[in-house]
């Protein structure tokens, strides 16, 4: 099993472009989850899910949109990125109550 | 808002010796768990505790959790250079929250040979 993969790992942007990340799992996992994690900082919660064709806003989703289309993926977009979206962000997946399995993440730089 | 906050926010040891790591939280939980980061890698499961549970051991880590104080802590025994990496408390609460995670800001263990 890959586990969560993620994709991309890297990328750059200019202000108010936009781009999408996608979280894929092979585990059958209902619940999935953006994060993003700063300097300093613990993983924030962006955006959930709690199984195909729902999504629920976090703590800080302004700014941000999902997708759940099939279970196994979770898509992440931001329509016109924005300096202070800098961040490396995390998708993560569990059963609910239990522990969460994390990707590798993926570092944007927004200039 | 962060509802864990560890302490120290940053630890230096040496190989061999134990590393205790600590976590206070504000509101009711129905399970506490930690994670670890390597540099630039995302977080992987150590250890979770339930609310009902006061102590938990998984090889080398221990960790208990006093709900009446709101507060957890994970030792690392007999720490090893590998065991150098963040630490992070996240606690999930009951209700229409019961299956969020929600992280404190770490602690960063180094330790050295």
């Amino acid at each position: 099993n890959a586990g969560v993969t993620q994709t991309p790992k890297f990328r750059v942007l200019k202000t108010g472009q936009s781009m999408t990340l996608l979280c894929a799992q092979d585990m059958n996992h209902e619940y999935m989850y953006w994060y993003r994690q700063d300097p300093g900082m613990g993983l924030r919660l962006i955006h959930y899910s709690v199984g195909e064709g729902t999504t629920a806003k976090g703590e800080v989703p302004d700014g941000y949109n999902v997708s759940r289309l099939k279970k196994q993926n979770f898509l992440l977009g931001l329509e016109s990125a924005a300096p202070s979206q800098t961040s490396v962000y995390f998708c993560a997946s569990n059963l609910g109550l239990h522990e969460q399995y994390f990707g590798p993440g993926t570092r944007l730089t927004v200039t | 808002s962060q509802q864990g906050e560890e302490d120290p926010q940053a630890l230096s040891i040496q190989e061999g010796e134990n590393a205790t790591m600590n976590c206070s939280y504000k509101t009711s939980i129905n399970n506490l768990q930690w994670y670890r980061q390597n540099s630039g890698r995302g977080l992987v499961h150590l250890i979770l505790i339930r609310s009902n549970e006061r102590e938990k051991h998984s090889g080398r880590l221990r960790v208990t959790l006093d709900t009446s104080k709101k507060s957890s802590s994970l030792l690392i025994t007999a720490s090893r250079a590998a065991d150098t990496a963040s630490y992070f408390c996240a606690t999930v609460g009951w209700g229409g929250s019961n299956y969020k995670l929600t992280f404190g800001k770490g602690t960063l263990l180094t330790v050295n040979p």
